[in-house]
């Protein structure tokens, strides 16, 4: 049983660059979320994807774009890099429509901004 | 944002102790889970709660709901090394969005 995978596991980009993570959720889950974790706090909640449809939003910029592909895989996309971008980059699936269904959280996407 | 609070901000104890840890907020929770997080890993799934002043245990970890569905309490039973890290919470407050709490670091002293 595939838990959640993330891709890659460690990235170094400059500032004003942009980046693209990705994430294969646990197997049986259709629903993705994304969370950044800076370090030393808890994660922060980015979005959720369900149905190929972004369906909550945190409180993160326009810069943090996502998508969903059919088979539930799902990519953040981080634009014009800040120096605060620095974080631990988690995703989490659960399965279906409720919103209380438990989170699986894969190892994460460290990503860090020079 | 909704903030939970969570204390001890960190623990040292000896093994074979007990543990007790909260997390506290202002709002009215419909969902609590906790969470363990080894570093350089994502969080792992401990204990889902979903009704007030419901009590559940995985081995030797319990957690409750409070009552008032602003809290919430997790405590560890004769703990051992392994149980080493950050622990967080998290509740579902309104729509699809969990919020984290601080986190509870523990060290187990052999």
């Amino acid at each position: 049983d595939a838990g959640v995978t993330q891709s890659p596991t460690h990235l170094i980009k400059t500032r004003g660059q942009q980046v693209t993570l990705r994430c294969s959720p646990k197997s049986g889950h259709d629903t993705v979320s994304w969370y950044q974790q800076a370090l030393g706090q808890g994660p922060q909640f980015i979005f959720q994807y369900y149905e190929e449809e972004e369906r909550q939003r945190g409180n993160f910029p326009d810069r943090f774009s996502g998508h969903q592909f059919p088979n539930y895989s799902s990519e953040l996309n981080v634009n014009a890099l800040l120096l605060g971008d620095s974080a631990l980059y988690l995703c989490a699936s659960s399965l279906g429509r409720a919103a209380n269904q438990p989170q699986h959280f894969g190892d994460g996407t460290r990503l860090s901004i020079l | 944002g909704q903030q939970l609070n969570q204390s001890p901000q960190s623990m040292f104890i000896q093994e074979g102790e007990d543990v007790s840890m909260n997390c506290t907020s202002s709002s009215i929770f419909n969902t609590w889970l906790w969470y363990k997080q080894d570093p350089g890993e994502g969080p792992v799934l401990l204990i889902a709660l979903y009704k007030a002043g419901e009590l559940t245990s995985n081995g030797r970890l319990t957690a409750q709901f409070g009552i008032t569905r602003k809290d919430s309490f997790l405590n560890i039973s004769a703990s051992i090394p392994s149980d080493v890290g950050i622990y967080f919470c998290a509740g579902l407050y309104t729509g699809n969005q969990f919020y984290f709490g601080t986190g509870t670091s523990l060290t187990v002293i052999p």
